[in-house]
């Protein structure tokens, strides 16, 4: 069973940028959770997916947008990006929207806007 | 609203026992979770309460009240391995399977 991934590892970016982030969940999960971890906090709710649909969503501005594709991976895009974006962004996928109980998290990438 | 708070940092020796205290207020409340997280990498899943009481699972240990929005993490035999962050989540039914964490609470494990 492949856990999930995500792509790049590490991101260098100057501000105004935009950059997107990939995803990769579980084998046979169809729930995709992204989260945003600044150094020394938790991680922070940005939105999740479900079935390809925009399920829920933290408090973020616009700019965060998210996708998510047939085969349930997902992207996260973030435009205009700002120096406070400098964070781990991790993905979780889970295999239901409801039932399941647990989140499996990726590995992450690190954003560093410069 | 949501509000998740647990101490920053703790301190402990190995061997010893040592307990993590998270209080939350949530509407909604679907369940509560302990993650940890090694510097550096994602976290992993330690605990699960949805209801009442103590849950065990070898040397670590999860107790929820949920008439006191309050819940600890036990972990028992202290060893090296476990200095890490310790991060408290609940989850709330409007928000599907999306936790929210708190800041987390930093272990240092000495010899």
């Amino acid at each position: 069973e492949t856990g999930v991934t995500q792509s790049p590892t590490h991101l260098i970016k100057t501000r105004g940028q935009q950059v997107t982030l990939r995803c990769s969940s579980q084998s046979g999960h169809n729930t995709v959770s992204w989260y945003q971890q600044a150094l020394g906090q938790g991680p922070q709710f940005i939105f999740q997916y479900y079935r390809e649909e925009e399920n829920g969503r933290g408090n973020f501005p616009p700019r965060f947008s998210g996708l998510q594709f047939p085969n349930y991976s997902s992207e996260l895009n973030v435009n205009a990006l700002e120096l406070d974006d400098s964070a781990l962004y991790l993905c979780a996928s889970s295999p239901d929207r409801v039932s399941s109980y647990e989140q499996y998290f990726g590995p992450g990438t690190r954003l560093t806007v410069t | 609203g949501q509000n998740i708070d647990q101490p920053t940092e703790m301190t402990a020796t190995e061997g010893a026992i040592v307990q993590i205290n998270c209080t939350y207020q949530t509407s909604g409340f679907n369940g509560l979770f302990w993650y940890q997280q090694h510097a550096g990498e994602a976290p992993t899943f330690l605990s699960y309460n949805v209801l009442d009481g103590l849950e065990e699972k070898g040397r670590f240990s999860s107790f929820l009240s949920r008439s006191k929005g309050y819940s600890y993490l036990l972990l028992k035999e202290l060893q090296m391995k476990d200095s890490a962050s310790y991060l408290c989540a609940v989850r709330a039914w409007q928000a599907g399977t999306a936790l929210i964490f708190g800041k987390g609470t930093t272990l240092s494990v000495s010899s």
